[in-house]
């Protein structure tokens, strides 16, 4: 089945540097890579994804890329701000296995955003 | 807007009980799914259930069933509970195609003593 490895783990900005979180997976058959964030507390959010059609996907301030040739996918967040302080889970959805929308998730990021 | 909720919030249990976490959504959504959230470990997939009374085993369904008898409700069940069952319990809901978002409900967090 397919395996998501996320890193790093813990991640520590200053306010307005940017973000960086890798995520590798293993099935080539890989087609959708969603990005989930959650703020403590709370319950995970879809804040960005991409289809594997597609290279780069922007939203304000948040953009995915993917690189299907490596297998992996990162998150960038740019002029970062104490709002962004969550656990951001990459994932993964592989049709050959998981027809059902099921998805594989990474260990999560915990991003700390330092005013 | 879509809502998926979740029986308690926190609940505590004693070790060979028998536990309950119910979870519904009202959006009509084919899929549902149980998650189990440990730090370190990301949300790990228990069950999951495409239509009403069919249920597929996720990574690590050992210790679990489930429940799907309406459309809108998805049981988890802990047939006899124990303390490595200690953990965030999180249920989500989407429809049927692959890239579909998930929606989470608020989680349970469950202790079993």
């Amino acid at each position: 089945g397919e395996n998501v490895e996320q890193h790093p783990s813990t991640l520590s900005v200053q306010e307005g540097d940017s973000a960086v979180i890798k995520c590798t997976y293993s099935d080539s058959a890989s087609n959708y890579f969603p990005w989930y964030k959650q703020e403590l507390g709370k319950r995970p959010q879809l804040i960005i994804d991409i289809r594997s059609n597609v290279g780069e996907k922007k939203d304000q301030r948040i953009a995915v890329t993917l690189n299907k040739t490596a297998k992996h996918f990162s998150l960038h967040i740019t002029e970062t701000q104490p709002e962004d302080s969550a656990v951001y889970f990459c994932a993964a959805s592989s049709p050959t296995t998981d027809s059902w929308g099921k998805l594989q998730f990474g260990a999560g990021t915990q991003v700390v955003v330092t005013p | 807007d879509v809502k998926v909720t979740q029986s308690s919030r926190y609940l505590v249990k004693r070790t060979g009980e028998k536990v309950f976490l119910e979870c519904v959504q009202d959006m009509d959504h084919e899929n549902m799914f149980w998650y189990r959230q440990d730090p370190g470990l990301g949300l790990r997939l228990i069950y999951f259930s495409y239509d009403v009374k069919m249920k597929e085993k996720g990574d690590i369904p050992e210790g679990y069933s489930v429940s799907r008898e309406k459309k809108e409700r998805f049981s988890l069940i802990l047939e006899s509970a124990s303390t490595n069952q200690t953990s965030m319990y999180l249920c989500a809901s989407s429809l049927l195609d692959p890239g579909d978002e998930q929606y989470f409900g608020p989680g349970t967090r469950l202790t079993v003593t």
